[in-house]
């Protein structure tokens, strides 16, 4: 069993919808919850990241932790096309340095 | 742009040779961390260093090897190459060791690596 599971996808959604991303992990370790973009061809880019439990919003985006369940999910308001990339959870510990597992990255196309 | 510079963005090999890939963090970086993505495996942390120790070791094989010099630009070796090794090797950098006070990582653009 990997430690970090993400639904590959791909996910379409038409312009304008909420989208939601989500993932489930196994450690209970992880302390630090991270969602990146990557586009087709790019590095990825942090968008969102929580220490512990809780919500945090910016913009469009909001993130919940719910540690009891492993379970992290990105939600995505007003999907627009620009947001077709691919999303990936992460999951970091600190270990005397900072390892940082990786979801395998969800597929999202956003219909204009 | 992230700041994070890698070289060379593309490079083809032959199985059983050896490479090395060279990071260039944003100015003031002290970390800086290794990836490999690949279609079937995604992204994998490989190694940190900081200010240049070794840090935090992922799944890196015994054929890698990293360093970072005292101007804190990083190399990743990558020897006796097979052809499970062709994969995108991403640098990261950011500016502390651990997740606080915050967790964000510039990353590159990366190196395409082919072995054929």
């Amino acid at each position: 069993q990997k430690e970090v599971e993400q639904d590959p996808g791909p996910l379409s959604v038409p312009e304008g919808a909420i989208v939601s991303l989500n993932c489930t992990y196994s450690n209970s370790a992880f302390q630090y919850f991270m969602w990146y973009r990557q586009y087709s061809r790019k590095g990825p880019e942090l968008l969102m990241y929580t220490y512990s439990s809780g919500n945090k919003e910016d913009g469009r985006f909001t993130a919940q932790v719910d540690k009891s369940s492993k379970y992290i999910s990105l939600f995505i308001r007003d999907s627009q096309p620009s947001d077709s990339a691919t999303y990936l959870c992460a999951m970091g510990k600190d270990t005397g340095g900072f390892k940082t597992i990786f979801g395998a990255g969800t597929r999202l196309f956003v219909k204009a | 742009d992230s700041g994070v510079t890698q070289t060379p963005k593309h490079l083809i090999t032959a199985t059983g040779q050896r490479v090395t890939l060279r990071c260039s963090p944003r100015s003031g970086d002290l970390s800086v961390y290794w990836y490999q993505q690949s279609l079937d495996q995604g992204l994998q942390f490989l190694i940190q260093y900081y200010n240049g120790e070794e840090r935090a070791k992922g799944n890196i094989l015994e054929r890698f090897s990293a360093q970072q010099f005292p101007d804190l630009h990083s190399e990743l070796n990558l020897s006796s190459l097979e052809l499970g090794d062709s994969a995108l090797y991403f640098c990261a950098s950011s500016p502390q060791l651990s997740g606080q006070p915050n967790t964000e990582a510039f990353f590159g653009q990366g190196t395409r690596l082919t072995v054929v």
